[in-house]
């Protein structure tokens, strides 16, 4: 049972375009949700993240929108750049008495130049 | 370069080898985490440790085993696993685990279980 779900596995964007990656939850108890960026043989690394007390937040090129009622979260990039090109993970944390983070399975997004 | 540092980064084994996979953190963190990514799958949480103390198992099989020496070191001894093992291994650490904290991921183990 996937509570973080990442409906598209990649998405192809032109370089200066808007890229658009969506997340979906089910467990309205999260209350952090957070986007990490993996380029190949690397770890993946944090991008931005949001409350869920907020709608938006903003970093530069990055922007993350959180719709409650509708389970869902998105992060913006424009302009996108061929360097954003890269595999993209939501996530979602929730306090278990511990917190625990739990991660989509990602979305590889290409920038084309 | 994120201050984790995970080894080997590569590993091929079979399925009777015993073998183990470092991570090490120098960000002076205290907790550190290990995660299995199958491919297309989500980032799984496999072990938490706390102040060097293990705080989430994730009903993870007996055949893997995390050690957590002090708060730097984090170990995850294989023993006898099976080709469905094979995956990337992600070593991560956090400040001290408590809130929403932001992970800084090693670069992982490619661990290939023939």
């Amino acid at each position: 049972d996937q509570q973080v779900k990442q409906n598209s596995p990649s998405l192809s964007v032109q370089e200066g375009r808007i890229s658009i990656l969506n997340c979906d939850y089910t467990n309205s108890m999260f209350d952090y949700f957070l986007w990490y960026k993996k380029y190949p043989a690397e770890g993946p690394t944090f991008l931005i993240s949001i409350s869920s007390i907020k709608d938006k937040n903003e970093d530069g090129r990055f922007t993350v929108f959180l719709n409650k009622s509708a389970k869902h979260l998105s992060l913006h990039i424009v302009p996108s750049q061929p360097g954003d090109s890269a595999v993209y993970f939501c996530a979602a944390s929730v306090d278990t008495g511990g917190f625990k983070t739990i991660f989509g399975a990602g979305t590889r997004l290409f920038v084309k130049a | 370069e994120t201050g984790v540092t995970q080894t080997p980064r590569h590993l091929v084994m079979g399925m009777t080898n015993k073998k183990s996979l470092k991570c090490e953190q120098h960000l002076g963190h205290n907790a550190m985490y290990w995660y299995k990514q199958s491919a297309k799958k989500p980032l799984e949480l496999m072990f938490v440790y706390n102040f060097k103390e293990q705080t989430e198992n994730n009903s993870v099989p007996s055949r893997f085993s995390p050690e957590c020496p002090n708060s730097s070191h984090l170990f995850l001894h294989l023993h006898t696993l099976q080709p469905e093992d094979s995956a990337l291994y992600l070593c991560a650490s956090s400040r001290d685990g408590a809130g929403a904290e932001t992970q800084y991921f090693g670069p992982g183990t490619r661990l290939l279980v023939l």
